[in-house]
C-alpha cells in the first residue's frame, strides 16, 4: 500500500508562471515532510521541508504548504524558471527509536518551458 | 566539502551473482540510508545504519543486507542477484536523524542480466 502518493506524473508550465506540485499520503504517524529534486543521473537534492505541527514553510522560491486533516501537502514553486525542470518527490519521514526511514511518492516530472 | 560518494557508477552483474555496492557520506556524517530506485516502485527504503548499527529496515528480502564501518562508510551488498534487482542504488548520509534533508550521492546504477 503506497502511503505517499504523487498523482500528477507530470506538469508543464511556462516560466514566470507558478508550479504546484501535489502530494497526499496516508499515515497521520507521519512527522516531518521533505521535498527533493532529481535531475537525471544525479542523486536526489534535498529542497524544503516541513514539521507536522506546522501549515507553512518559505525559502525563496519555494513553499510547501501541509494541511494535516485533508493528509495533503503542496509545493509552490514562483516563479517558476526553466532550471526547475527536474523530478520532483515528496516524501514523509517516519521516526521511531529505531531510526528514521523516508517514505517517498514515485514523483512529479516538471517541464518548465521558456 | 565532499559530497556523498557511491561506487562504482555502474555495474552489470548476472542472474544468481552476488554485489557489493560502496558509499562513503560526507565527513561527520554518521547516518548513513540505502534507498532503491525503480521506474515502477519510485524510491523505496532499505536500510538505515547509525554508528556501525542497523537502526532501520525496509521491506526488503534477507538478499539485501548491509553494513557500516567505523569511519561512518557502508557497503550494501545483494546476493543470488534477479533481473528484478536492476535498479539504481542510492545512498544518503546526514548529521543524525536528517530531520533537515539527507544528502544523497548521485547512486550506482545496476543492471542484472
Amino acid at each position: 500500500d503506497q502511503q505517499v502518493k504523487q498523482n500528477s506524473p507530470s506538469l508543464s508550465v511556462q516560466e514566470g508562471r507558478i508550479s504546484i506540485l501535489n502530494c497526499d499520503y496516508t499515515n497521520s504517524m507521519f512527522d516531518y515532510f521533505l521535498w527533493y529534486k532529481k535531475y537525471p543521473a544525479e542523486g536526489p537534492t534535498f529542497l524544503i521541508s516541513i514539521s507536522s505541527i506546522k501549515d507553512k514553510n518559505e525559502d525563496g522560491r519555494f513553499t510547501v504548504f501541509l494541511n494535516k486533516s485533508a493528509k495533503h501537502l503542496s509545493l509552490h514553486i514562483v516563479p517558476s524558471q526553466p532550471g526547475d525542470s527536474a523530478v520532483y518527490f515528496c516524501a514523509a519521514s517516519l521516526a521511531n527509536q529505531a531510526g528514521t526511514a523516508l517514505i517517498f511518492g514515485k514523483g512529479t516530472t516538471l517541464s518548465v518551458s521558456s | 566539502k565532499a559530497g556523498v560518494t557511491q561506487t562504482p557508477r555502474y555495474l552489470i552483474k548476472t542472474r544468481g551473482q552476488q554485489v557489493t555496492l560502496s558509499c562513503s557520506p560526507i565527513s561527520g556524517h554518521r547516518s548513513v540510508s540505502w534507498y532503491q530506485q525503480t521506474p515502477g516502485q519510485g524510491l523505496q527504503f532499505l536500510f538505515e545504519y547509525f554508528s556501525e548499527t542497523q537502526r532501520n529496515k525496509g521491506n526488503f528480502p534477507g538478499r539485501f543486507s548491509g553494513r557500516q564501518f567505523s569511519n561512518s562508510r557502508s557497503e550494501m551488498n545483494v546476493s543470488t542477484l534477479e533481473l528484478g534487482d536492476s535498479a539504481l542504488y542510492l545512498c544518503a548520509s546526514s548529521l543524525a536523524s536528517g530531520m533537515n534533508g539527507y544528502t544523497f550521492g548521485s547512486g550506482t546504477r545496476l543492471t542484472v542480466v
